[in-house]
Formats: C-alpha cells, sequence, structure tokens
C-alpha cells in the first residue's frame, strides 16, 4: 500500500522567503507522487507531478520539487514566498498500475507574513 | 467549460435524514471521484468510477451509495446521516487515455453538517 507523510501541519513564512514542504512516501516501487494546493473555500488544484521523468519537476506559480529515491522523499519548494501562496498544500501518491487511485497526506497549511 | 460543479455548497442535515449530492463535469471525462476532507486527515476517496455504469468503493465506502447512469454525473448519496459523516466533500473529474497519470480535476467542495 502507498501512503505519505507531510511534516508539519502549519509552517509559516515571511513575504520573500523560501518555503520549504516536506514529504517522504512509503511504497515497495517507485510511485507516482504530486503537490495539490487548496486555496481558502475552492477545490484542489494541481501543482506538479512526477511520473519518472526528470527527478527535478518544475510546476506553476514558481514551484518546484525533487524526488529522491534514496531519501523516499518529494519535498516542495518555492524561493520566495509571496502573499498569495498562503494556502493548504497536500502531497499525494499513486501506484504506477491504478495511477487513477491517489492517496493524500494530511496537508500543510501555509501562512506568509509581510 | 464550466469544469466540475457541486450542489448544494452547504448543507445541514439532521441525524438519520438522507441527501444526494450533485456532481457534473462537462468536459467528457471518463473517470469521477468523490472524497471527504476531514481537519488534519488530508482526503479519503469513498467511491470512484472509471465508465458510465461502472463504479467501485474507495478506502472508506461506507454510508454512501453512488450510480453513474450518464458520463457527465456522478451522484454521492447519503442514507441515515450520522455525525461520523460530517465534512467537506469533493467531487473529482480526469481522462484515462493509458498515459501515465492523468490529471484530476476537483469540484468547489460540499460542507455537511450533521446534527
Amino acid at each position: 500500500a502507498q501512503s505519505v507523510t507531510q511534516l508539519g501541519s502549519h509552517v509559516s513564512v515571511s513575504e520573500g522567503a523560501l518555503v520549504l514542504l516536506r514529504c517522504n512516501y512509503s511504497s515497495s516501487v517507485p510511485p507516482y507522487l504530486f503537490w495539490y494546493v487548496q486555496y481558502p473555500n475552492q477545490g484542489l488544484q494541481l501543482l506538479l507531478k512526477y511520473t519518472s521523468a526528470a527527478t527535478l519537476v518544475k510546476g506553476i506559480n514558481g514551484f518546484e520539487a525533487e524526488f529522491k529515491k534514496s531519501e523516499t522523499s518529494f519535498h516542495l519548494t518555492k524561493p520566495s514566498a509571496h502573499m498569495s501562496d498562503a494556502a493548504e498544500y497536500f502531497c499525494a501518491v499513486s501506484p504506477r498500475s491504478n495511477d487513477y487511485k491517489l492517496s493524500f497526506g494530511a496537508g500543510t497549511t501555509v501562512t506568509v507574513r509581510a | 467549460n464550466a469544469g466540475v460543479t457541486q450542489t448544494p455548497k452547504f448543507r445541514i442535515l439532521k441525524i438519520g435524514q438522507s441527501m444526494t449530492l450533485q456532481c457534473t463535469q462537462d468536459m467528457n471525462h471518463n473517470y469521477m471521484y468523490w472524497y471527504r476532507q476531514d481537519p488534519g486527515m488530508g482526503l479519503k476517496l469513498i467511491y470512484y468510477s472509471v465508465g458510465a455504469g461502472i463504479t467501485d468503493k474507495g478506502e472508506v465506502p461506507n454510508g454512501y451509495n453512488v450510480s453513474r447512469s450518464t458520463t457527465e454525473d456522478f451522484p454521492l448519496r447519503l442514507e441515515l446521516a450520522a455525525p461520523s459523516q460530517t465534512s467537506v466533500y469533493f467531487c473529482a473529474s480526469s481522462y484515462s487515455n493509458g498515459a501515465p497519470y492523468n490529471e484530476q480535476f476537483f469540484g468547489p467542495g460540499t460542507r455537511l453538517t450533521v446534527l
């Protein structure tokens, strides 16, 4: 079975500072990995995905994530936080054989301080 | 395109009542999903459908039923509502054509409270 663990339920950053959200996965074989963002009172939106092409994946809004098999990690970063980045972020995993079956982490809420 | 639409946005139910959450997508997606989101728990898959007439259970199906008579619609039925079903419900859809992972598109959610 696939699962993900997101370290830290809340992250607070200053505007212009680095955003780092941590995600570790558990899987016997490398799965597909995703980051989704949820803005207040909205549905989820895909930020980026890893499907075994390049290990460094670039997404929308300046976010990127790096797949590290040795560390079973898929951490999300953005060099410079903007006020509009305040949202909840979910890491998700799916098996390659049934890639529509997403398993989500518990989420990390990001607040951005002016 | 409207994408994935859900109705209602909010609903309060009494214990034991029933209701149907509506979900419609206009993207001609073959796959559709229902998730529930509880605080600190992420999203859990309730039911999914890979095409009209085909549905299957997800991780937390108890207390729910679904049907898929058309490509566009995927209603979720709650029978005998219980406080444990208080949650935010999201419908999603995707198009699967055999290529690696096809993005799931989410609706805005229905916030349900059972008292």
